[in-house]
């Protein structure tokens, strides 16, 4: 079947624009996972979804970073107010349950870009 | 807090070498394991994993054992081959908050 799909593929923005990077989850997944990865700090997590309940949003750097799951489905990733050092690749993943024998399962990502 | 550490590349074989990246972790408990690997221009792929102490991973002729008593989670494989270049990441299952904490990779390049 279909893996985790991300768009857009490259974003370019100016600093203080806000962005939008959306993923696709696998069909029937009910956990989702942003990550972000960046020469200077490796792979981080950002945020968690798990079926209806409340995100874990632990792992976002600042209030500019939010994200929704709508219909336990799609997610978007906006950051506003862009800035240089949100340059990175933003990752997405999927897994069946979310527990910890789980297989998260990655998308592409979205290479974003702040001039 | 839960942490992962690899040893450091770039690493750089000869094809039919043998290979041996290092991981070491610290976490409450006893988290599954996970080797990630990431080729040119690809995205992060499930390589192996393992859910308890003793538990072997393998795939692709890469194999790693999950040790408790020295907290570790070496990756080896016997002979590596050109198609094996590519950054590998080491990663465990933080049991209280759900995600996964990387290591910070490493870079493999295999010379024919």
């Amino acid at each position: 079947g279909a893996g985790v799909s991300q768009s857009p593929s490259n974003k370019v923005t100016e600093k203080g624009k806000d962005v939008e990077l959306r993923c696709d989850p696998i069909s029937g997944h009910t956990a989702l996972y942003w990550y972000r990865q960046s020469l200077g700090q490796g792979l981080e997590f950002l945020i968690y979804f798990q079926g209806n309940s409340a995100p874990d949003k632990s792992g976002l750097p600042s209030d500019r970073f939010s994200a929704e799951r709508t219909g336990g489905s799609v997610s978007t990733l906006t950051i506003q107010r862009t800035q240089q050092e949100d340059s990175a690749v933003y990752l997405c993943a999927s897994s069946s349950w979310g527990g910890g024998t789980d297989t998260q399962y990655f998308g592409p990502g979205t290479r974003l870009t702040v001039l | 807090g839960d942490s992962v550490t690899q040893m450091e590349g770039p690493v750089t074989l000869s094809e039919e070498a043998f290979l041996t990246i290092n991981c070491t972790y610290t976490a409450t408990g006893y988290p599954s394991l996970f080797w990630y690997v990431q080729y040119p221009g690809e995205g992060l792929q499930l390589l192996l994993k393992a859910t308890k102490a003793d538990d072997k991973g393998s795939n692709k002729g890469f194999e790693a054992t999950y040790r408790k008593e020295t907290t570790s989670f070496h990756l080896e494989k016997g002979s590596v081959q050109v198609s094996d270049s590519a950054v590998y990441f080491c990663a465990l299952y933080d049991n209280q908050g759900g995600k996964l904490i990387f290591g910070q990779g490493t870079e493999l390049s295999v010379k024919p």
